[in-house]
């Protein structure tokens, strides 16, 4: 069964950097898709990218391009999910998943999630 | 992709019917996935490709659908289905959930 792995938790100040990281558990994980998702306190499910680690091949939701970077570094099995300049309302809970395919499949193992909170 | 999710909640009796519905905003074939989530957990996948169920899902769970309308029906609702369930369109990025739906245990 694969496993991902996220920290638990971040806290930063608004204008601060940040890089979380999504780590799988098997040599497989350069075969996947990882997908990022987003959830606001009390809110639904938002999909902000997915990238290959493999080729580091990435596709952005319109909403989140520009405002975080993906990127994925296949020697240690891990995806990142990157901001320059965080802002308050930054803050909220990011899960990565992975897929078979960039579309066309589901999200078949989730990592635990990653609350990331900005506040000064 | 547009993704509509009806109710955002509801409250029902263990042992009930309950219906949720998802409607895209266009055609997505049957590229439709359905995901459990309970209070402070990671979403688990139920259904995908509209109607299979996941390995370990109770057979109380069902999903039908295709083309621009979706439904996921839990038979003989039980205490530990209380929670939000959401739909997701995986037929082309950007990828788009639905805004969930809440089920609370009478």
């Amino acid at each position: 069964e694969v496993h991902l792995v996220q920290p638990t938790a971040e806290l930063k100040k608004p204008g601060e950097s940040l890089r979380i990281s999504c780590q799988g558990s098997e040599n497989k994980f350069n075969k996947f898709w990882i997908g990022w998702v987003r959830q606001m306190p009390g809110k639904g499910l938002e999909w902000v990218g997915i990238i290959y680690p493999f080729d580091s091949d990435t596709r952005y939701s319109p909403s989140f391009e520009g405002q975080v970077t993906i990127s994925a570094d296949k020697s240690i099995n891990t995806a990142y999910l990157q901001w320059d300049s965080l802002k308050a309302s930054d803050t909220a809970t990011y899960y990565c998943a992975r897929s078979v395919t960039s579309s066309g499949s589901a999200y078949e193992s989730w990592g635990q999630g990653t609350l990331v909170t900005v506040s000064s | 992709i547009q993704m509509t999710q009806s109710p955002s909640s509801l409250s029902a009796s263990v042992g009930d019917r309950v219906t949720i519905t998802c409607r895209a905003s266009e055609n997505i074939n049957k590229y439709l996935n359905w995901y459990q989530q309970k209070p402070g957990k990671a979403p688990e996948l139920l259904i995908s490709g509209a109607s299979t169920l996941q390995s370990g899902v109770p057979s109380r769970f069902s999903g039908s659908g295709s083309g621009r309308d979706f439904t996921l029906t839990l038979n003989n609702l039980q205490p530990e289905d209380s929670a939000t369930y959401h739909c997701q369109q995986s037929y082309t990025t950007p990828l788009s959930f639905g805004g969930g739906t809440k089920v609370e245990i009478k």
